[in-house]
């Protein structure tokens, strides 16, 4: 069974940048994208962009110039960094494996923008 | 990027009736590969959402057969045979044919 582990800092400063690490358990890193997706408080769904085990990114435009993700393979783990955060980051983060469905989700990680 | 709409926004229900929600984009998710890359999700309050049904009709492991799932081209349509008190939450339709991913904006499932 397949299971994703998030983590990162939770309490960020305007203008500073976000850091999560998602690992993966139990399963091939190999094979699959693996994306972030947010979810700001009481709205939707938001995909920010994934990865594959040969370092292949694809990125949502609207948060490209801002946004890397990397990978880990050694670790099965990967990471998603957005610089220059302000409250409209504020959200729920959520790492997943895809690509063309999203069949298993991390457990979130809150990400609140304050002064 | 590719626009999902769902209606309704909210759906309140009596356990044991059916549900249905739909969901439209903007264009075809029809992809080269003669697949469809639409799924639905659903995300029950302080969860993370998990997949309920791939390429528009194919049941995650796991998911009932009373959740089903059908349409093709631009227009989808997922179906609760009979609801029950577990199935309470947000669903989300998410198309992966084209990038970015996209996701409908959500359609609150409640009691009646």
């Amino acid at each position: 069974q397949v299971q994703l582990q998030q983590w990162g800092a939770g309490l960020l400063k305007p203008s500073e940048t976000l850091s999560l690490t998602c690992a993966v358990y139990g399963g091939s890193f190999s094979g699959n994208y693996w994306s972030w997706i947010r979810q700001p408080p009481g709205k939707g769904l938001e995909w920010i962009g994934d990865i594959n085990d040969s370092g292949r990114t694809n990125y949502s435009p609207s948060l490209e110039s801002r946004v890397t993700i990397s990978a880990d393979t050694s670790k099965n783990q990967f990471s998603l960094h957005l610089r220059s955060v302000t409250a409209a980051d504020m959200a729920v983060y959520y790492c997943a494996r895809g690509p063309l469905s999203l069949d298993y989700w991390g457990q979130g990680s809150l990400v609140t923008v304050s002064s | 990027d590719i626009v999902m709409t769902q209606t309704p926004l909210s759906l309140s229900v009596t356990p044991g009736q059916p549900a249905s929600i739909s969901c439209k984009s903007s264009q075809s998710l029809l992809d080269t590969d003669g697949k469809t890359y639409l799924s639905w999700y659903l995300q029950r309050p302080g969860q993370s959402p998990h997949l309920l049904i791939y390429e528009v009709s194919r049941r995650s492991s796991g998911v009932p057969d009373r959740f089903s799932g059908s349409g093709s081209g631009t227009d989808f349509t997922l179906i609760i045979s009979r609801v029950e008190a577990d199935d309470l939450g947000l669903y989300y339709c998410m198309q992966g044919t084209h990038l970015p991913l996209t996701f409908g904006g959500g359609t609150r499932v409640d009691n009646k």
